[in-house]
């Protein structure tokens, strides 16, 4: 059972770099490592997802180690509507089949 | 394209009432889901549907049954509402079958029982 570790709560200045870190020190060879972030209530929104390698797409930057207990989500120019709590997720098979399992995930603040 | 659309959008029930909360994919989406989410918490898997024809249970279940009416539609009924059933509930779906399908949520339905 994969779990994911995820600080509770991180803040970051407008414009600079949000570096959010996850721990997945249990992840399978086959587990994919998803980020998603939900924004007051919202629905969850699917950022980014990888295996192995790092992945980029217009949202975000995924930075996986080498050894894939850790990851690293990167918003590289953080707005005021980047606030909100963000879900690193290690999707596995379990008696749900491969549904997406959300822990507490981190509540990141842009601050002006 | 609208994604996934759930509807109402906000309920209110007396307890024993009962509904049937909608949720369509125009994505052509084989997986669906309905998690709830309760103040200040992850949400939690209720029921998924693998591919049309199936469902199954998530963690949470109990009080709830789903249909898998076609391939876009998986509508989520409550037979006798109780207090602890005011939560916020989404849906989700999903491409494929396995671990390499992101899944896209709906903007969810806020129920509140009475």
């Amino acid at each position: 059972d994969a779990k994911t570790t995820q600080p509770t709560s991180m803040d970051c200045a407008e414009g600079r770099a949000a570096n959010l870190p996850c721990n997945h020190s249990t992840i399978s060879g086959n587990e994919y490592v998803y980020w998603y972030r939900q924004i007051h209530s919202q629905g969850p929104q699917y950022i980014i997802h990888g295996l192995k390698n790092n992945e980029t797409n217009e949202m975000a930057s995924l930075i996986i180690t080498e050894d894939r207990k850790s990851s690293t989500l990167i918003l590289p120019h953080a707005t005021l509507r980047d606030t909100a709590v963000y879900y690193c997720i290690v999707r596995e098979y379990s008696n749900s089949g491969y549904a997406l399992n959300f822990g507490k995930g981190t509540s990141l603040l842009v601050t002006p | 394209n609208a994604g996934v659309t759930q509807t109402p959008k906000f309920q209110v029930l007396k307890t024993g009432q009962s509904m049937t909360l909608q949720c369509a994919q125009d994505m052509n989406h084989n997986s669906m889901y309905w998690y709830r989410q309760d103040p200040g918490m992850g949400l939690r898997l209720i029921y998924y549907s693998a591919s049309e024809g199936t469902t199954d249970k998530g963690e949470v279940p109990n009080g709830y049954n789903v249909s898998r009416l076609n391939k876009r539609e998986f509508s989520l009924r409550l037979e006798s509402a109780a207090p602890s059933q005011t939560s916020v509930y989404f849906c989700a779906s999903s491409d494929g079958t396995g671990n390499n399908s992101p899944l896209h949520f709906g903007n969810g339905t806020r129920l509140t029982v009475t």
